[in-house]
């Protein structure tokens, strides 16, 4: 099976920019999350679909948002860029329902530079 | 409310030797705990998980981790390390109540040493 797939995986933009990410999980899985991962901060989740809803955020501010098809792909906006919005964008999908004991599995990640 | 201490940011071994990676939780549900490790520009990826069945947990690559719920601990450890184990490794709570928001302990960093 193939893995989670994330695209592009480097990006660069500037400044007030918009950027969107894409992800395609693993066949067969309805759930898909996203965390932004800084040196700062660490990993922070920032939202998580499933059957095209959204079921939990984070605490990010509304210029990120995401959406999910019905095929299970997902894609994550970002609007008007900010230099702190720079980091490794994780995407992540799992078999079923957000349950606790849920693996997730992870994409290579989406390395965003906003310069 | 729940929250992951990794009480080391850095762990330097030398090939061979064992490692410890310790990790403390707090959850007011009952947890599952996973470590994660992440290889140099590549995504998480799981080395076990405890979700409420044995306490000693075994997972790939001959690491194993023990659930001690006493201690709010869950320790990471592998009796011999080799090179292909530097990377950053990752402890996560998630709980049975809530949101089931996983939680990110802030990593800890493995270097092995030839």
């Amino acid at each position: 099976k193939a893995g989670v797939t994330q695209t592009p995986r480097y990006l660069i933009k500037t400044r007030g920019q918009q950027v969107t990410l894409s992800c395609s999980p693993i066949s067969g899985h309805r759930s898909v999350s996203w965390y932004q991962q800084t040196p700062g901060q660490g990993l922070q989740f920032l939202f998580e679909y499933f059957s095209e809803t959204q079921r939990n955020k984070g605490n990010f501010p509304g210029r990120f948002s995401g959406r999910q098809f019905s095929n299970s792909r997902s894609e994550m906006n970002v609007s008007t860029l900010e230099l702190g919005d720079s980091a490794l964008y994780l995407c992540a999908s799992s078999f079923s329902e957000r349950k606790s004991t849920d693996t997730q599995y992870f994409g290579p990640g989406t390395r965003l530079t906003v310069l | 409310a729940q929250s992951v201490t990794q009480l080391d940011s850095h762990v330097s071994v030398s090939e061979g030797t064992p490692v410890l990676l310790r990790c403390n939780y707090s959850s007011s549900y009952s947890p599952s705990l996973f470590w994660y490790v992440q290889h140099p520009n590549k995504g998480l990826q799981l080395l076990l998980k405890y979700t409420s069945a044995a306490t000693l947990v075994k997972g790939i690559n001959g690491f194993e981790a023990e659930f001690k719920k006493s201690e709010t601990s869950f320790h990471l450890t592998k009796p011999s390390a080799h090179m292909s184990d530097a990377a950053e490794y990752f402890c996560v709570v998630t709980a049975s109540g809530g949101s089931y928001i996983p939680t990110f302990g802030r990593g800890t960093s493995l270097i092995v040493h030839p």
